[in-house]
């Protein structure tokens, strides 16, 4: 069935790089998305990424997609306090209807 | 252009009632999708509604029911209302159904947030 796991926590400090991973199973998805969830609120769109491109650059964001592995990350340079939040992986899926997440990452940035 | 809108933020149900949560789609976008947040988990697909019809459903019983208007305004309802129930429950609309066939990005709401005690 589908499928996306991320890791549940992550740790930087402030001015370091962060690395978010997941791994999806449906190796049909079209699109993958990274979203950002701040405490008490909706998801924000932070970018995407089409299934047949490898590498997306937006600002301090970079995805790197590994279509064979089913891999995807999300790299945020000079991470600043203010992307402590929850980031979810996501997908979807084959019939795209509907948008498939993983659980979450919780980034905490220590200044 | 409004973004997505929910109402109301914040229910306290007990177990066996009833509740009608709303949400108001983004202005032109004739889609909207339901999805149900864990505390601790990622949101899962309830069902999406396209044009005022159900367009595809999650793993949800059939007490989980919605309708769309022609408004841009939609409904979740949830009958016999259930602990596990208690959730962040986001609407998100987007301009068309089927999410792979073109990027087409949805515009999710703040939320409601349901406790059924």
């Amino acid at each position: 069935g589908e499928d996306v796991e991320q890791s549940l926590f992550l740790s930087v400090r402030e001015g370091d790089s962060s690395v978010i991973n997941c791994t999806y199973t449906d190796s049909s998805s079209t699109y993958l998305y990274w979203y950002k969830q701040e405490p008490g609120a909706g998801l924000q769109l932070l970018t995407y990424i089409f299934s047949n491109m490898d590498m997306k650059q937006d600002q301090r964001l970079t995805v790197l997609l590994n279509k064979k592995d089913k891999h995807l990350s999300l790299r945020i340079a000079d991470t600043q306090t203010g992307d402590s939040a929850i980031y979810f992986c996501a997908e979807t899926d084959t019939g795209g209807f509907k948008t498939i997440f993983g659980a979450g990452t919780r980034l905490f940035v220590k200044a | 252009e409004t973004g997505v809108t929910q109402s109301p933020t914040h229910l306290i149900k007990t177990r066996g009632q009833q509740v009608t949560l709303r949400c108001s789609s983004q202005s032109g976008h004739n889609t909207v999708s339901w999805y149900q947040q864990a505390l601790g988990q990622g949101p899962q697909f309830i069902f999406q509604y396209y044009r005022e019809e159900e367009n595809g459903r999650g793993n949800f019983p059939p007490r989980f029911s919605g309708l769309q208007f022609p408004n841009y305004s939609s409904e979740l309802n949830v009958n016999a209302l259930e602990l596990d129930d208690s959730a962040l429950y986001l609407c998100a609309s987007s301009l068309a159904a089927r999410l792979a066939v073109t990027y087409n990005e949805q515009f999710f709401g703040p939320g409601t947030r349901l406790t059924v005690l």
